[in-house]
């Protein structure tokens, strides 16, 4: 799986749109860009995942640049409970099935 | 649906015993399951992987004498911490799939507490 790097620590104010970065420079033609959160002392969540398309769901919106290298991910409107680390992953699922975790943006959502 | 439970959500050991986690896809089959630990304020590390009637697949540095995987079934996977000590108080979390190209369904974890 490629390496992805991420901001170690990102605040956002109650309400406001969290915008997540992360770069995959050395993504492959098919890795996917996974993203999941962890809340604290509980497993990780699914967030949304894409491979070149914007891709939005009811959590959140995945924006990947046009040369894939990399991308944002957008909590519309984040509430206290969005307070988690966010972990962005690049992964081809078809090849191998192992997610590997790098450190992630630890988000605090400020009241 | 996509429901992956662990038992216990967490123990307390005495050093030199053995413990058993259990992880259950709760509504689907999973061919695959996955076993990660995680320390305080790290990120979650990967263990070994685990296929359904075969032998689990062990990540570099993990001693599989002492993390024993049994994924019986499609349904059941096990970890047992063999001999504990202090240093394997951890987070313990499991994952599963239904295979290839399928998402992966994570558990809410087990905290272990060695002492």
């Amino acid at each position: 799986d490629a390496k992805t790097t991420q901001p170690p620590s990102m605040d956002c104010a109650e309400g406001r749109a969290a915008n997540l970065p992360c770069n995959h420079s050395t993504i492959s033609g098919n890795e996917y860009v996974y993203w999941y959160r962890q809340i604290h002392s509980q497993g990780p969540q699914y967030i949304i995942h894409g491979l070149k398309n914007n891709e939005t769901n009811e959590m959140a919106s995945l924006i990947i640049t046009e040369d894939r290298k990399s991308s944002t991910l957008i909590l519309p409107h984040a509430t206290l409970r969005d307070t988690a680390v966010y972990y962005c992953i690049a992964h081809n699922p078809n090849r191998d099935d192992k997610i590997i975790f790098g450190k992630g943006t630890r988000l605090h959502i400020l009241p | 649906g996509a429901v992956v439970s662990q038992h216990p959500s967490w123990v307390i050991c005495k050093s030199g015993t053995s413990v058993k986690i259990e992880c259950r896809s709760l509504d689907f089959q999973a061919t695959t399951m996955f076993w990660y630990r995680q320390f305080p304020k790290q990120s979650l590390m990967l263990m070994a992987t685990s296929n359904e009637g075969s032998k689990a697949t062990y990540e570099q540095g993990v001693e599989k004498d002492k993390f024993l995987i049994n994924h019986a079934s499609l349904t059941l996977s096990t970890l047992t911490v063999t001999s504990a000590h202090p240093e394997d108080s951890s987070f313990y979390i499991c994952s599963a799939s239904r295979g290839p190209s399928y998402e992966q369904y994570f558990g809410p974890g087990t905290r272990l507490t060695v002492t």
